[in-house]
Parts: structure tokens; sequence; C-alpha cells
């Protein structure tokens, strides 16, 4: 079975700082790995995936994402938090083998302080 | 069409009526997803289509909940005898196919509220 965990609801941060956003997944197989991002009053948008190769890849807006087999983690990462960075955050995970379908994680509510 | 387009985007409904949900995918996209966003709360997968077959339908919540995909095109959601539970936004998205690491592209949604 596929499952995608998102442990923070909430990250706060301030301008300026790094930002991690934590991912979890557990699939039977080797994983498609996701990012979606939901700004207030828009719908989904893609920020990144994992596939193979390098381990830390590289998607929009700045962001960049690290995919650790050991540990079964796909961590969302930026640098330099901007406030428009502000936004709900999805990890999701696909099974390289078997099911087609996409699971997403319970999101979580990055807020960026001025 | 240019992106996938949801109608309607909103609802209001009084408990026990049925409402439609439709969904128009990317032109070419055979993959089709449906998913459920409760209030403050994350994506709830509901059904795959692949063509116009659903493989998974493993996360309708009830027998009142059924969808239909024709032409390997429009998708529309069926919620029977509507309960005020059934409140959320329902997000449809569609790739180029269900395999793979394909993208999915959203809707804006389709927000139902039930009286």
């Amino acid at each position: 079975a596929q499952s995608v965990a998102q442990p923070e609801d909430q990250v706060n941060v301030a301008e300026g700082n790094p930002l991690t956003v934590k991912c979890t997944y557990s699939v039977s197989g080797n994983p498609y790995l996701f990012w979606y991002v939901q700004y207030p009053n828009r719908g989904l948008q893609f920020l990144l995936k994992y596939i193979t190769g390098d381990n830390l890849v590289k998607g929009s807006y700045g962001f960049e994402a690290e995919f650790n087999k050991s540990q079964t983690s796909f961590h969302l990462k930026k640098p330099s938090a901007l406030v428009s960075d502000s936004a709900l955050y999805f990890c999701a995970v696909r099974d390289q083998t078997g099911a087609n379908n996409l699971f997403f994680g319970t999101g979580t509510r990055l807020t960026v302080i001025p | 069409g240019a992106g996938v387009s949801q109608s309607p985007s909103n609802k209001v409904t009084e408990k026990g009526k049925d409402v439609e949900l439709r969904c128009d995918p990317i032109s070419g996209h055979t993959a089709l997803y449906w998913y459920r966003q409760r209030l403050g709360q994350g994506l709830e997968f509901l059904i795959y289509f692949q063509g116009n077959s659903a493989p998974d339908k493993s996360g309708l919540p009830s027998d009142r909940f059924s969808a239909e995909r024709t032409g390997e095109s429009v998708s529309t959601l069926t919620i029977q005898r509507t309960q005020q539970e059934d409140s959320a936004v329902y997000l449809c998205a569609s790739s180029p196919n269900a395999a793979g690491a394909n993208v999915l592209t959203f809707g804006a949604g389709s927000r139902l509220t039930v009286l």
C-alpha cells in the first residue's frame, strides 16, 4: 500500500530564513514523488518531482527537495523564504510498479512572517 | 481545452438532494482523477479513470457516490441523497496518462455546500 505522511500541519518561518516542509512516504517498490502547492483561492499547482537519479531535485520558484531512500523522505526546502511562499503544500507519491493512483499527504500550511 | 474546467464552481443544495459535478479535462489527457478536500484538510482520493475505465474506485466514500467518464473526455461525479458531511471542495485533475511520473493538472474545484 502507498501512503504519505506530512507530520507538521503548520510551519512558520521568518522571511529570508531557510524553510523545510517535511514528507515521508511508504511504497512497496520505488517511488515517484511530487510536491504541489495551493495558494489562497487558487488551484493546486505542480512544484517539482523525483523520478530517479540525482537525489536533489530543483523546481519552480526556487524550491528544491531532497530524496532520501534510507529515511523514505522527500523534504521540500528553500534557502530564503518569501512572504509570497505562504500557502498549503502537499506531498504525493506513486509506486513505480503496480497501482497508478497518486496519493497525497494531508498538507502543511506554510506561513512566512515578514 | 487549455486547462481543466470544472462546473459548477459553487453549488448549494439541501440535504437529500442529488448533485452532479462536471469535469472537462485537458484535451488528449487519458487519465482523470477526482479528489475531495474538506475545509482545512488534505486531499482525499475518490476515483481515477484511465480512458473510460475506472481501475480504482476504492476512495468512493459510499454507494451514494458514483462517477462516469465518456468519450475519454468529460467526467461526471454524482452524489445521491446528499448529506452535510459531503460538504467540501471536489477537485478534478487530468494527466497525459495514469502511469509513471506524469504531472496532474488540477481544476479550480467545485465547492459543494449541503444545508
